[in-house]
């Protein structure tokens, strides 16, 4: 298996852009998570699906994120309008049964809002 | 709400010089411990879970152990390939609901 595949892995758009962020799970993981990753806040969960429906998204930080998962092989993650504190590392991960066994990670997206 | 506290931020080694890692963490019930190693620019990649208190789990030079409120991360004669960020986090049970420390980012000088 190629692992968690992530696209694109550097964007950088204006502020007031909407950008969408790509994840492909391991086939067969019923678990998909959304985090970002910065300096100062480390890991930051923001949502996660159960079979493809989301479960808690009580981490996305404002109605300018959404995101969904049309089927077990793929997700996106939206954010409309972007704005430079959106500025991380945006990463999806996968699990098979939840968090004990662990996840696995994809590469990640840089995003830079200017 | 639940928190996990590592130290120190960063960690200097000379090839062969052991030394550990520290999480500490507060949650309300704990159920499990975890320990993810990650490189630049790539995601964590899983290390260890950790259930109860007194748990040891080992993986080549890494030994992770756990007490009621820490966990240890003791890396023995460490390699420059050891060099990463470790990150610890916490499952406090509920909706998946993990909480992660900034990590400890290492550095093992040959």
């Amino acid at each position: 298996d190629a692992g968690v595949i992530q696209s694109p892995r550097h964007e950088v758009t204006e502020m007031g852009q909407e950008v969408t962020l790509r994840c492909k799970p391991i086939s067969g993981h019923d678990y998909l998570f959304w985090y970002r990753q910065t300096m100062m806040r480390g890991l930051e969960l923001l949502i996660y699906f159960n079979n493809n429906v989301p479960i808690d998204d009580s981490g996305m930080p404002e109605d300018r994120f959404s995101a969904k998962m049309p089927n077990a092989s793929f997700s996106t993650l939206k954010i409309q309008p972007s704005e430079p504190r959106d500025s991380a590392v945006y990463f999806c991960a996968s699990s098979l049964t939840g968090p004990t066994y662990g996840y696995t990670f994809g590469s990640g997206t840089r995003l830079t809002v200017v | 709400e639940d928190q996990v506290t590592q130290s120190p931020e960063a960690l200097r080694l000379q090839e062969g010089e052991s030394s550990s890692l520290n999480c500490s963490y507060t949650v309300s019930g704990l159920r499990g411990l975890f320990w993810y190693r990650q490189d630049p620019g790539k995601g964590p990649e899983f290390l260890f879970t950790l259930y109860s208190a007194g748990e040891e789990k080992e993986k080549e030079r890494l030994k992770a152990t756990l007490t009621k409120k820490e966990s240890f991360l003791h890396i023995t004669a460490p390699k420059p390939e050891d060099s990463a960020t470790y990150l610890c986090a916490a499952y406090s049970g509920g909706y998946q609901k993990v909480t992660f420390g900034i990590g400890t980012k290492l550095q093992v000088i040959p």
